[in-house]
């Protein structure tokens, strides 16, 4: 099992909008972090401290907040963004990383 | 740029240990530490632990402790070495480039290690 819950799995058509959730005690005092990973490639940072985004990543990804949950939002979804993705925090005393066990978007 | 490039894969015996090293270019090593992470066959990410560049301070997973160890040699390599291996530790190995001092993040990550556990 995993210290942080993400749906297995989200279904969205190209152009709409996808919402992946995270949900977990540390959310409430620690940041959370997304990362994007493709079949067969190492993860990708997409958002970081719960709503910046790294150079690079297209605008549609961004991030937010809300008590012990957190969500990755992509708007306008496209074929490209079809990926699993997982969050990540720390645990409540901070010794130790935590991932969620990932969402698998599928990009209809 | 910044890249962390991995050795290649390995196939070793249940028992045996396995290094994988995580060489680093295009930033200064000691200002990030490098933090493990593995990746069993159609499982999510598992944390194994991190290990400050700047100061050789380590963090190992609970669950791994007294099998792992991280080194680096100061300047741009980094390794992992898990000892006593079973088939549950086939799998892939990511080093990744780590940012923070409280809750840490992975900014880069290598391209990943298949270490296989068969007899």
């Amino acid at each position: 099992s995993y210290d942080l819950t993400q749906p297995p799995s989200v279904s969205v058509s190209p152009g709409q909008t996808a919402r992946i959730t995270c949900s977990g005690d540390p959310l409430s005092k620690k940041h959370a972090y997304w990362y994007q990973q493709k079949a067969g490639q190492a993860p990708l940072l997409v958002i970081y401290k719960d709503t910046e985004r790294p150079s690079g990543v297209p605008e549609r990804f961004s991030g937010s907040s809300a008590g012990t949950t957190v969500t990755l939002t992509i708007s306008g979804v496209q074929t490209e963004d079809d990926a699993e993705y997982f969050c990540q925090s720390a645990d409540s005393s901070a010794t130790s990383v935590i991932f969620g066990g990932g969402t698998r978007l599928t990009v209809l | 740029q910044v890249q962390l490039v991995q050795s290649g894969a390995e196939v070793t015996k249940p028992g045996a240990s396995v290094t994988v090293s995580c060489k680093t270019s295009g930033y200064a090593f000691n200002n990030y530490g490098i933090t493990w992470v593995r990746q069993a066959p159609g499982q999510g990410l598992e944390w194994m632990g991190w290990i400050s560049s700047y100061n050789e301070k380590t963090n190992y997973a609970q669950k791994l402790q007294g099998r792992i160890t991280m080194t680096t040699d100061t300047t741009t390599t980094g390794y992992m070495e898990l000892r006593s291996l079973t088939s549950d530790d086939t799998a892939v190995y990511y080093c990744a480039r780590t940012v923070g001092a409280i809750t840490l993040y992975f900014d880069h990550w290598g391209q990943g290690t298949l270490v296989t556990v068969s007899s």
